[in-house]
């Protein structure tokens, strides 16, 4: 069983378009986050949910939008895509509160913007 | 501001060997030190994570060390394998910040055989 998921795996697109990722945990945890990891592989964290709440909102341009429908998903929205948006996109989970402070990764998306 | 250095970069060291990687920090605050691997093409996994109340923790080949008042960490990989060529991260998770990691730059370990 995958413990977090994350559709789709790899996502080509061109500038100026609109595309989302979804992501899905079957952990049981209440708190999810995004991150992006650039071409030399810097991870850097872009939001965190907890409980559908958002907790964590880094200085990310307003085109990309998350959206929590319930605890075990968080979606990522991208609008009028551009180059620099190009990265792997990965999808976590974590229970706040916990006695462990591990966060679970997906799979990560491609994106290329071309 | 919130930093994670880490060092180094790339590390090449011959199967058999011992291999460490260190990260420096600045928030004073960090109680939380996990280490990432990353393999090609996969998300980040914790191999091993230290609270701010322990010096040293062990588990099997891999140990983790570290020094609050200086403000560093370190991954000691023991008796390395081919399979352990991956990328390593370290990571500080920030006080009363909802969880949140700030990830050092990555260390991309090669053993060869």
């Amino acid at each position: 069983d995958t413990a977090v998921s994350q559709t789709p795996k790899y996502l080509v697109t061109q500038m100026g378009n609109d595309k989302s990722i979804k992501c899905e945990q079957n952990l049981g945890h209440d708190t999810m986050y995004w991150y992006k990891q650039d071409s030399k592989k810097f991870l850097k964290i872009m939001f965190s949910y907890n409980n559908k709440e958002l907790i964590i909102n880094e200085t990310v341009p307003n085109r990309f939008s998350p959206k929590s429908p319930d605890k075990a998903h968080l979606n990522l929205h991208i609008n009028s895509l551009e180059l620099g948006d190009s990265a792997v996109y990965f999808c976590a989970s974590s229970q706040r509160g916990g006695s462990s402070y591990e966060q679970y990764f997906g799979p990560g998306t491609r994106l290329t913007v071309t | 501001g919130e930093n994670v250095e880490q060092h180094p970069s790339t590390l090449s060291v011959q199967e058999g060997d011992s291999a460490v990687i260190k990260c420096t920090y600045s928030d004073s605050a960090s109680n939380y030190f996990p280490w990432y691997k990353q393999e090609l093409g996969k998300g980040p996994q914790l191999i091993i994570d230290i609270r701010s109340n322990v010096g040293e923790k062990k588990d099997q080949r891999i140990a983790v060390t570290l020094n609050k008042t200086a403000k560093h960490f370190s991954l000691h990989i023991t008796e390395t394998q081919p399979e352990d060529s991956a990328v390593y991260f370290c990571a500080i998770r920030l006080g009363n910040q909802g969880g949140k990691l700030i990830f050092g730059q990555g260390t991309e370990l090669s053993v060869k055989p």
